[in-house]
C-alpha cells in the first residue's frame, strides 16, 4: 500500500519565517509533487520533480523554492513566510507516464499541512 | 476559460438517487483525464479513470465526449458515504490540473 507522509499536520509560522514542509513516500515513484489547496481554487500545482535533483516549475512557484536530495523524499521551503502563503499544502507521488515521463498515472496524496502564516 | 471547470455545488441529494457531474476543460489535446474523490479534511483519492469509450465501476460511469471537450460522472443508487468532493482532473502535457470540485450531499 503507498504511504506517503508529510511531516506536520498544522503548522503556524510568523510573517517572514523559513518554512520547510518534508514530505516522504515509501513506494520508490520518480514522480513527486506539491500542491497548495485553497476554497474555490482547487489543487494549484506548485512545483514538481521527475527525478533526484530534478525539479519543475508548476503554476504558482512564486514564493516557494524545492529541494529533492533523495528518492523518497521532497521538500517545500517558503524562503520567506507571508500570509498568503497560508493553506493547505499537499504533496503527491506518482510513478512515470508511458512517454517516459509524462504524468499520466495516478498520483497518491499525503495528509496534508495545513500552513497559517500570521 | 478556466483550464478545468466545475459546478461546484452543492449538490443535495436523497439516499438512492441518481445524480450526474460534468466538468469542461480547455485544452483539445488532452488525452488523461480521471476522477478523484475529497473527503471532508482528507486527501484526494483516484476514484477512476475515464476512457475515450466510457467505463463503468459498479454505481459510477465516466464519460468523456472530446468534440464537446467534457468529462460526466454518474452516480447511481447514491449512498450516504458518496457524500463528499469530487474533482475532476485533465492531463496537460507533464502535469494534472485539478478542478475545484463539485460537493455531493446525500442526505436520508
Amino acid at each position: 500500500d503507498v504511504k506517503v507522509t508529510q511531516s506536520s499536520r498544522y503548522l503556524v509560522k510568523r510573517t517572514g519565517e523559513k518554512v520547510f514542509l518534508e514530505c516522504v513516500q515509501d513506494m520508490d515513484h520518480e514522480n513527486m509533487f506539491w500542491y497548495r489547496q485553497d476554497p474555490g481554487l482547487g489543487l494549484r500545482l506548485i512545483y514538481f520533480s521527475y527525478d533526484v535533483k530534478m525539479k519543475e516549475k508548476g503554476d504558482i512557484p512564486e514564493g516557494y523554492s524545492v529541494s529533492r536530495e533523495k528518492k523518497e523524499r521532497f521538500s517545500l521551503i517558503l524562503e520567506s513566510a507571508s500570509t498568503n502563503q497560508t493553506s493547505m499544502y499537499l504533496c503527491a507521488s506518482s510513478l512515470p507516464g508511458l512517454a517516459g515521463g509524462l504524468i499520466t498515472y495516478e498520483q497518491y496524496f499525503g495528509p496534508g499541512t495545513r500552513l497559517t502564516v500570521t | 476559460r478556466k483550464e478545468v471547470e466545475q459546478d461546484p455545488g452543492p449538490f443535495n441529494v436523497p439516499e438512492g438517487a441518481t445524480v450526474a457531474f460534468n466538468c469542461t476543460y480547455s485544452n483539445s489535446a488532452s488525452q488523461s483525464f480521471f476522477w478523484y474523490r475529497q473527503d471532508c479534511r482528507k486527501e484526494p483519492k483516484l476514484l477512476m479513470s475515464v476512457y475515450s469509450s466510457g467505463n463503468e465501476d459498479g454505481r459510477f460511469t465516466a464519460q468523456l465526449n472530446r468534440a464537446s471537450q467534457y468529462i460526466s460522472l454518474l452516480i447511481r443508487d447514491s449512498k450516504l458515504s458518496d457524500s463528499a468532493t469530487y474533482l475532476c482532473v485533465v492531463e496537460y502535457g507533464n502535469k494534472l490540473v485539478f478542478g475545484a470540485g463539485t460537493i455531493l450531499r446525500v442526505k436520508s
